[in-house]
């Protein structure tokens, strides 16, 4: 069984570029949930994709979106990056029951340097 | 407002001592409990979770922890820290009912181990 991965796992961008994360999620998980992690804080929920369909936000502007695919592998892109955007973004897939007590596997994230 | 507390962010133990880390909660609905760990460079992984039933949970690595509802609290413990145990440590709830499976997380514990 494959975990969940992240790609790639570092990145540096320059203010107001953009810039796309990937997720691939466990084999069997059709959610997917992502996280925001400045350095020496908790992880901040951004957004979650449950069957292709986003099921729920976190206090996150606009130019945060999201997508998620057939194979529920998912995106996360964000415009007009701002340095406070440099953080750890993790990944995290859960099962098909739908309910909070899926358990949220999480990726080894992708480090956003942003200058 | 929904939040989790971690009130203490670093921790010094010594090896073979015992551990808790201490996690309140301040939820509106019956909250799902987890204690996730986060070792550098690294994503996280779950240590345990509470749903219902039995208030003392076990959990990976000899890890257990104990929900205390009339404290609104869900502290970790170990009885023998081991040097690998050296991570930080982070506390989350969730919603029980819905389908919003958003995480609110604490800050996190740092924990060192002394030889």
């Amino acid at each position: 069984e494959t975990g969940v991965t992240q790609s790639p796992t570092h990145l540096i961008k320059t203010r107001g570029q953009q810039v796309t994360l990937r997720c691939s999620s466990q084999s069997g998980h059709n959610t997917v949930s992502w996280y925001q992690q400045a350095l020496g804080q908790g992880p901040q929920f951004i957004f979650q994709y449950y069957r292709e369909e986003e099921n729920g936000r976190g206090n996150f502007p606009p130019r945060f979106s999201g997508l998620q695919f057939p194979n529920y592998s998912s995106e996360l892109n964000v415009n007009a990056l701002e340095l406070d955007d440099s953080a750890l973004y993790l990944c995290a897939s859960s099962g098909s029951s739908g309910r909070t007590s899926d358990t949220q596997y999480f990726g080894p994230g992708t480090r956003l340097t942003v200058l | 407002a929904q939040s989790v507390t971690q009130p203490d962010i670093h921790i010094t133990v010594s090896e073979g001592a015992s551990l808790e880390l201490r996690c309140n909660y301040s939820y509106g609905a019956t909250p799902y409990l987890f204690w996730y760990v986060q070792s550098p460079g690294q994503g996280l992984q779950l240590l345990l979770k509470y749903f219902s039933g039995d208030t003392l949970v076990q959990g990976i690595k000899g890890f257990e922890a104990e929900f205390k509802r009339s404290q609104s609290s869900f502290n970790l413990r170990k009885p023998s820290v081991h040097w690998s145990d050296a991570a930080e440590y982070f506390c989350a709830v969730g919603a029980a009912a819905g389908n919003n499976r958003k995480l609110i997380w604490g800050l996190g514990t740092s924990l060192a181990v002394n030889p």
